[in-house]
C-alpha cells in the first residue's frame, strides 16, 4: 500500500463550527505533514510529525491543532475558522523526517477541499 | 532566505512535442531537487528529483538538468502527451520541502 489517504473529500463549514480532518497511512512512514494549498500557488507547510511528535510548526494559528494518534493517523482539528482558511489541505508521508543530509520522497495525499463560510 | 521559483506561470505545448519547465533558486547551499506533478484535484505526486552532486538525471520521458553555476533547475518532458497537463513544481529539500510557484502545462491535441 502506497498511498495517502484523506477525509473527507470536501469540507464546508461555518465560523463557529468545529471539525477535524483526517489522513491514513500504511507505509510505515515515521513522518507525516499537513500542507495548507491556495488556488493556483504551492503547498505551504504547517505541521511536521517526526516519530508521533510534533517537531515543525509553522507558526500557525491555534484555530487548527494537529494531532498524531499513532503513527499511521494525522488528524487536524479546525476551530473558529476564517473565510479566509478556506484552501486544499494536503497531508503527506515520508519514510523519515527531513533533516539535512536526509532525502526522503514525500508522498502526498489526494487533499481536502475545505471552505468556510 | 532561500527562494525556489518558477520563470513561467504557464506553458502550452502541441501533443508530441517536448515540454521545458524552468527553474530558478537562490540557495546556493540547496543540495536536492525534487520536480512534482500536481493534476486538478490531486495532490502533488512526484517525478524525478536530483542532488547537487550530479547535472542530469533521467526517468522515462523525463529529464531534469542542474546547472549549479547560475542556479537554475529544469524539467524535460519528452513526446508530451495529453495526461501531461498538469501543475509542475519545482521544490528544494534542505530541513523541510520549499515549493517554487508552479508552471501550469497545457497539451494541446
Amino acid at each position: 500500500d502506497t498511498e495517502v489517504t484523506q477525509t473527507p473529500k470536501h469540507l464546508v463549514m461555518g465560523m463557529t463550527n468545529k471539525k477535524s480532518l483526517k489522513c491514513e497511512q500504511h507505509m510505515g512512514h515515521r513522518a507525516m505533514y499537513w500542507y495548507k494549498q491556495k488556488a493556483k500557488k504551492p503547498p505551504e507547510l504547517m505541521f511536521v510529525y517526526s516519530y508521533e511528535k510534533l517537531s515543525i510548526n509553522e507558526s500557525v494559528p491555534s484555530r487548527f491543532s494537529p494531532e498524531c494518534p499513532n503513527s499511521s493517523l494525522l488528524n487536524l482539528h479546525l476551530h473558529a475558522l476564517q473565510p479566509e482558511d478556506s484552501a486544499l489541505y494536503l497531508c503527506a508521508s515520508s519514510q523519515d523526517s527531513m533533516g539535512q543530509g536526509a532525502y526522503n520522497e514525500q508522498f502526498f495525499g489526494p487533499g481536502t477541499r475545505l471552505t468556510v463560510l | 532566505g532561500e527562494n525556489v521559483g518558477l520563470h513561467l506561470p504557464t506553458l502550452s505545448v502541441q501533443e508530441g512535442d517536448n515540454s521545458i519547465i524552468n527553474c530558478a533558486y537562490s540557495n546556493s547551499a540547496s543540495d536536492y531537487f525534487i520536480w512534482y506533478k500536481q493534476e486538478s484535484g490531486k495532490g502533488p505526486q512526484f517525478i524525478i528529483d536530483i542532488r547537487s552532486n550530479m547535472d542530469k538525471r533521467q526517468g522515462q520521458r523525463v529529464t531534469v538538468l542542474l546547472n549549479k553555476t547560475v542556479k537554475h533547475l529544469s524539467l524535460q518532458i519528452a513526446a508530451t502527451q495529453p495526461g501531461d497537463s498538469a501543475v509542475y513544481f519545482c521544490a528544494h529539500q534542505g530541513g523541510k520541502l520549499i515549493f517554487g510557484q508552479g508552471t501550469e502545462l497545457s497539451v494541446k491535441p
